[in-house]
């Protein structure tokens, strides 16, 4: 497998700022997506990383290592409604393009 | 162009029969994934098509799963002989194959084998 590693629950208070990691296997890596999953709703994307460093779209931030195999989604300025799974998926050359999705991260925001 | 469709949302079914779900991808996009979602968990994939061709079928596919793209549109998803282990969300996922345009999911369809 690809070993995806990410914790499986978080919580953080409104309005702070909240880091959450995803650990991969190196071998043949592409690149690395964040998906954002609302309970009972389909997965939608939040970034895409394939270079090594931090990309900012918003209140949202991406970060990827690539020698490290480590990838974390940054969220700033928490509001009640970021509470979702957050799923790491990296990919690889030689498998079609498909995503290979970490268990997810769930991340409950609390007033 | 309103994005994935998936249907049905919902489907009750008893064990051993069958049943068959569909997907609609965005017009202009090549790729369709199916991947299965149990709770807690990340979407595992399933199966892909590059237009009509089904290029990749994952081993939790076993020889009760069919999956068709016809036509290099729409697609199905059949599972025959259901049972009680296949209850789970069934996503569908369509991409351009521009990695950086991401995957656009469907709404899903939850099977609940009883």
């Amino acid at each position: 497998g690809q070993n995806i590693d990410q914790p499986t629950e978080m919580t953080a208070t409104e309005g702070a700022i909240v880091q959450i990691n995803c650990t991969y296997q190196t071998s043949g890596f592409n690149g690395l997506f964040w998906y954002q999953q609302h309970a009972g709703e389909a997965p939608t994307f939040l970034s895409y990383n394939v270079l090594d460093g931090l990309e900012e779209k918003g209140r949202f931030s991406s970060f990827l290592s690539r020698s490290k195999g480590y990838s974390y989604l940054l969220l700033k300025e928490l509001q009640m409604k970021d509470s979702a799974s957050y799923l790491c998926a990296p990919t690889f050359s030689g498998n079609t393009g498909k995503l290979i999705f970490g268990q997810g991260t769930t991340l409950q925001v609390k007033p | 162009d309103t994005g994935v469709s998936q249907d049905p949302r919902h489907k009750i079914t008893k064990r051993g029969q069958n049943v068959t779900f569909r997907c609609d991808p965005i017009s202009e996009h090549n790729r369709l994934y199916w991947y299965r979602q149990t709770l807690g968990q990340g979407p595992e994939f399933l199966t892909y098509f590059q237009n009509e061709a089904q290029l990749e079928k994952s081993r939790l596919l076993s020889d009760r799963f069919s999956a068709e793209r016809p036509k290099g549109s729409f697609s199905t998803l059949e599972i025959q002989r259901t049972e009680q282990g296949d209850s789970a969300m069934y996503l569908c996922a369509s991409s351009p194959g521009t990695a950086r345009q991401g995957y656009t999911f469907g709404s899903g369809t939850r099977l609940t084998v009883v």
